[in-house]
């Protein structure tokens, strides 16, 4: 079946980069997706990437995908404190009718 | 982006009575919009999807006479806890598939904290 796995914890200090790794099983996937959730909210939609592109860069954010080996990564340059949150990759299966999602990562960035 | 909102933000009910959860779309239409779960320090666990005009389809394990879903509109969803428990305590959050610009996506809800006593 489907399955998106990241590790868990992630800490870095302010100013160096981020990177969260993930890998998920799915070949047919169309787009993969980063979300963002702060405590006690809802996800926020980072950035997404679709199936035949390499790598997308937004701002500080780069997502590089290795569709070979069905390797996602989100790479956050100048990591700063109010990046402290749980990602989550995500990809999108059924045509886009179902998003599956990793375990979430937490990123805490020590000041 | 797109915005989602719902409501209420936090619920607090008495075991036995229903609540009425709401996920709108405020700047788009949105077809297809999605109710998930999330427990604590967990990833979302998709409970079912909301099809506007039509019948929702659930997720293996999820009652459908427990958790009625309503999508009347294109840019309303409802998810009704009937009989809630205290085992129905959970964050529950909504999100909408937005199409427009040759993408797909899901923009979420802030979810509602759902407390049954």
């Amino acid at each position: 079946g489907e399955d998106v796995e990241q590790s868990l914890f992630l800490s870095v200090r302010e100013g160096d980069s981020s990177v969260i790794n993930c890998t998920y099983t799915d070949s047919s996937s169309t787009y993969l997706y980063w979300y963002k959730q702060e405590p006690g909210a809802g996800l926020q939609l980072l950035t997404y990437i679709f199936s035949n592109m390499d790598m997308k860069q937004d701002q500080r954010l780069t997502v590089l995908l290795n569709k070979k080996d069905k390797h996602l990564s989100l790479r956050i340059a100048d990591t700063q404190t109010g990046d402290s949150a749980i990602y989550f990759c995500a990809e999108s299966i059924l045509n886009g009718n179902k998003l599956v999602f990793g375990a979430g990562t937490i990123l805490r960035v020590k000041s | 982006g797109a915005v989602v909102s719902q409501h209420p933000s936090r619920v607090i009910c008495k075991s036995g009575t229903s609540v009425k959860i709401e996920c709108r779309s405020l700047d788009f239409q949105a077809t297809t919009m999605f109710w998930y779960r999330q427990f604590p320090k967990q990833s979302l666990m998709l409970m079912a999807t909301s099809n506007e005009g039509s019948k929702a389809t659930y997720e293996q394990g999820v009652e459908k006479d427990k958790f009625l879903i309503n999508h009347a509109s294109l840019t309303l969803s409802t998810l009704t806890v009937t009989s809630a428990h205290p085992e129905d305590s959970s964050f529950y959050i909504c999100s909408a598939r937005d199409l427009r610009y040759n993408t797909d996506t899901q923009y979420f809800g802030p979810g509602t904290r759902l407390t049954v006593l």
